[in-house]
């Protein structure tokens, strides 16, 4: 069965630093990969997503993740973080002719002046 | 716009009630998902539909039911046999149906709180 972890409950980070947001995943052939947001009380939205092809995948916001198969990564990252940012990021798994996504447990990102 | 429209977006219920969560989409797209987020635990699977007149349990289906009697309709029912029915939920939709490759979009959310 597919899974992803994101080993990161928590992050915080300075304004303008940078953001890395850690995510794993298993699944025996090519997986779809997806990064959503959500801010409190809210739906999810996408920030970017990988098919295949180019690793390296940008998305909106300033975002991008790059898919390392040998590390069955697919990591998000941010040169700078605006305060805007804050809120919590899913990394989702998905597959052709698998039933749904399936998510990660999230990550919450603090965003400090 | 074309969207997702979940309703109420907050509820509240006595326990051993049922429940119905309302979701409509008006993306034309053929399949339909429930998700429920309990804080730490990500978002987990109730149910979905890839047709209309069709759905498949998800990985937490029991105290739930469904209902795709229309494509752009796709009602979400607690039951007074889920146990801890307090939580937030998310429907979504894809454009394809059969394959989970596509972006899923989601609604606001519905904020469940047993009394």
């Amino acid at each position: 069965a597919q899974s992803v972890t994101q080993p990161d409950i928590h992050i915080t980070v300075s304004e303008g630093a940078s953001l890395e947001l850690r995510c794993n995943y298993s699944y025996g052939a090519t997986p779809y990969l997806f990064w959503y947001v959500q801010s409190p009380g809210q739906g999810l939205q996408l920030l970017l997503k990988y098919f295949s092809g180019d690793t390296l995948v940008q998305g909106i916001k300033g975002f991008e993740a790059e898919f390392k198969r040998s590390q069955s990564s697919f990591n998000l990252r941010k040169p700078s973080v605006h305060w805007s940012d804050a809120a919590e990021y899913f990394c989702a798994v998905g597959a052709t002719g698998r039933r749904a996504l399936t998510f990660g447990s999230g990550t919450r990102l603090q965003v400090q002046p | 716009d074309g969207g997702i429209t979940q309703s109420p977006k907050y509820l509240f219920r006595k326990e051993g009630q049922n429940v119905t969560l309302s979701c409509e989409q008006n993306l034309n797209h053929d399949a339909m998902y429930w998700y429920r987020q309990d804080p730490g635990q990500g978002l987990r699977l109730i149910y979905y539909s890839q047709i209309v007149n069709d759905f498949q349990k998800g990985d937490i289906a029991e105290g739930y039911s469904v209902s795709r009697e229309k494509k752009e309709s796709f009602p979400l029912t607690v039951t007074s046999a889920q146990k801890n029915p307090t939580a937030f939920y998310l429907c979504a939709s894809s454009k394809n149906s059969g394959s989970s490759s596509g972006e899923l979009f989601f609604g606001e959310g519905s904020r469940l709180t047993v009394l």
